[in-house]
């Protein structure tokens, strides 16, 4: 079944304390991307990377760090967490041949940092 | 710059027809998307428009006009079910990510 994995799903973490969610797709796609969605914002994207070994910054790439070594993986790195990042975290990927297609999203992650 | 905007919120009938408006603001374009997504869910891809005129896809329709840079998602038919946020993006020229609007919040009562 063609899906986007995100892990974990639920978190509740304190400030300071470096945390990792993964992010992992099975649709052999090139782009892939985070996003950050919170209450009257809306989706918001974070880093985006369009290859492996090529990561650029979204709107909001403030105290998050990503990685692309893999095609399969787009983990988000919080170094150090803080409580404004405290929201539901997309991971999605997407095909960019013949002009790109539908970008498929996770479920979902939802951090909360005390 | 790019500018999306769509509604904040609507509120439709079970059993109705209910018209969604994108209109954007791209340097480029390549492509207009619209997702669905329930309250704390993942979006879900509902259609794709690259020319213009009207896409259908079963209770569900797309209409794009580039030159007004304008969309709207046609639901028809009604069910509590499409209670939900219904977000419309934009793809630029090239390899470019896609802009999000903030949605439209759409409830259904009976």
């Amino acid at each position: 079944e063609a899906q986007v994995t995100q892990n974990p799903r639920y978190l509740i973490t304190v400030t300071g304390k470096k945390l990792t969610v993964t992010c992992s797709q099975n649709m052999n796609h090139e782009y892939m991307s985070w996003y950050r969605q919170d209450p009257g914002l809306g989706l918001r994207q974070i880093y985006y990377s369009m290859n492996v070994e090529v990561t650029d910054k979204g709107d909001v790439p403030e105290g998050y760090k990503v990685s692309r070594k893999e095609k399969r993986n787009f983990p988000l790195i919080l170094e150090s967490p803080s409580p404004n990042q405290t929201s539901l975290y997309f991971c999605a990927s997407s095909s960019l041949t013949g002009g790109g297609g539908p970008q498929h999203f996770g479920d979902g992650t939802r951090l909360s940092i005390l | 710059g790019q500018n999306i905007d769509q509604p904040t919120e609507m509120t439709a009938t079970e059993g109705a027809i209910v018209q969604i408006n994108c209109t954007y603001q791209t340097s480029g374009f390549n492509g207009l998307f619209w997702y669905q997504q329930h309250a704390g869910e993942a979006p879900t891809f509902l259609s794709y428009n690259v020319l213009d005129g009207l896409e259908e896809k079963g209770r569900f329709s797309s209409f794009l006009s580039r030159s007004k840079g304008y969309s709207y998602l046609l639901l028809k038919e009604l069910q509590m079910k499409d209670s939900a946020s219904y977000l419309c993006a934009v793809r630029d020229l090239g390899n470019t990510p896609l802009v999000f609007g903030k949605g439209t919040r759409l409830s259904v009562i009976a």
